[in-house]
């Protein structure tokens, strides 16, 4: 069971670039999300899902694309990446069910990124 | 939304000595709440959840949290640090009834000295 895998781990890109940060979880969770960690910023929600065809905004999702085609996987899209984006991201999901803030998140390893 | 601080961005214990990291939550409603550790190059786990129920809760790896609505905290402790518990400590909450707006804290790093 390998949980949640995110690749690549590290990328660094220049200024205007675009690349995919990729996510793929085995473990049949209808809810995905992306986090990005900055220092003394704890994680801050960019976006999420609670199932195929569905996403939604959290908190900083400026400048990133999401889309959920199975229930699998959730790519991130960065389309013209900027020095503000050089952060570690993670990927995490957890089941949805009746009483779903109570689910546990799951994360990847994560995804160093460097926008030069 | 949620709001969560974290008092103390940096933790120094020495091996043995009691953990304490601070946690408080802005909510008239009590959220659920969690704690989770990320070890150097890693992504996060979990130690331990509140949802309801026992105000005190058990974790792994011997920490413990409580819930005290009254001072809206959910401090982490653990009676005797390790060298092994070195890592950065997050606090989290959520709107009971939605994942979909988990707040974390800021981080607290935690250094146990030999």
């Amino acid at each position: 069971n390998a949980g949640v895998t995110q690749t690549p781990k590290f990328q660094v890109l220049k200024t205007g670039q675009s690349m995919t940060l990729q996510c793929a979880q085995d473990m049949n969770h209808e809810y995905m999300s992306w986090y990005r960690q900055d220092p003394g910023m704890g994680l801050r929600l960019i976006h999420y899902s609670v199932g195929a065809g569905i996403t939604d905004q959290g908190e900083v999702p400026n400048g990133y694309n999401v889309s959920r085609s199975t229930t699998e996987d959730f790519p991130l899209r960065l389309l013209s990446a900027a020095p503000s984006q050089t952060s570690v991201y993670f990927c995490a999901s957890s089941p949805v069910g009746t009483d779903s803030g109570a689910n546990v998140l799951t994360f990847g390893a994560g995804s160093r990124l460097t926008v030069l | 939304a949620q709001s969560v601080t974290q008092l103390g961005s940096h933790v120094s214990v020495s091996e043995g000595a009691l953990v304490l990291l601070r946690c408080n939550y802005s909510s008239s409603v009590p959220p659920y709440l969690f704690w989770y550790v990320q070890y150097p190059n890693q992504g996060l786990q979990l130690l331990l959840k509140y949802t309801t129920g026992a105000t005190l809760v058990k974790g792994i790896n011997g920490f413990e949290a409580e819930f005290k609505k009254s001072e809206t905290s959910f401090h982490l402790t653990k009676p005797s640090a390790h060298m092994s518990d070195a890592a950065e400590y997050f606090c989290a909450a959520v709107s009971s009834g939605s994942a979909r707006q988990l707040t974390f804290g800021s981080g607290t790093q935690l250094t146990v000295l030999p």
